[in-house]
């Protein structure tokens, strides 16, 4: 079975502060996503990687940014949290072969007060 | 006009009967459909994938794909009020690559 894990499920922070959410996989997944998912507005794409060290911008990059030094782990930052990125965050991966089904973590209920 | 369309619902329906969820798709050239299942709180669960058109069946549920018509569905049969959850169409789109694209879900309420 794929699993994804993401460091917390829920996570409380003040605007302004540095914020990083990690996800990892443990079937050695080339493809890893970063999702948002708002109530009204589904699920949207910040930021993808294809590789070690590779990203692509989603649909809503800004106010995000990633890092991927190892294939198993796919970190999303956020460089200064603002009240309007909380958010239930959701990372998924998957691999090069398939119909490209994505598995999802946990995800993370992020609060910024 | 939005690139993965769903009713939102919520679409209720007794227990036992047959639960039926639609999703149209504007991309003609799409390749690939899936459907994920989204308890209340929890992150989306893979249930079925389809990339040809006509059925197919996996336990109680059924994936139709329509392309001429850009439409695809999911049935479920016997619904249990464990079925009880959003519904998320995914698409892939040309050009997209990795990319899935999702539509905003249909809630299903399977009531006793």
């Amino acid at each position: 079975d794929v699993k994804v894990t993401q460091s917390s499920r829920y996570l409380v922070k003040r605007t302004g502060e540095k914020v990083f959410l990690e996800c990892v996989q443990d079937m050695d997944h080339e493809n890893m996503f970063w999702y948002r998912q708002d109530p009204g507005l589904g699920l949207r794409l910040i930021y993808f990687s294809y590789d070690v060290k590779m990203k692509e911008k989603g649909d809503i990059p800004e106010g995000y940014s990633v890092s991927r030094e190892k294939k198993e782990r796919f970190s999303l930052i956020l460089e200064s949290a603002s009240t309007n990125q909380t958010s239930m965050y959701l990372c998924a991966s998957r691999g090069d072969r398939g119909l490209y089904e994505q598995y999802f973590g946990p995800g993370t209920r992020l609060t910024v007060t | 006009q939005k690139e993965v369309e769903q009713n939102s619902g919520p679409l209720s329906v007794p227990e036992g009967a047959i639960a039926s969820l639609n999703c149209t798709y504007s991309d003609r050239g799409s390749q690939s459909f899936f459907w994920y299942r989204q308890y209340s709180g929890k992150s989306p669960e893979l249930i079925m994938f389809i990339y040809s058109n006509g059925d197919k069946e996996d336990g109680r549920f059924t994936a139709q794909l329509n392309k001429a018509s850009q439409y695809v569905s999911l049935l479920i049969r016997d619904s249990q009020p464990s079925d009880s959850a959003t519904y998320l169409c995914a698409v892939t789109l040309t050009g997209g690559g990795n990319k899935l694209t999702f539509g905003t879900g249909t809630q299903l309420k399977v009531e006793l």
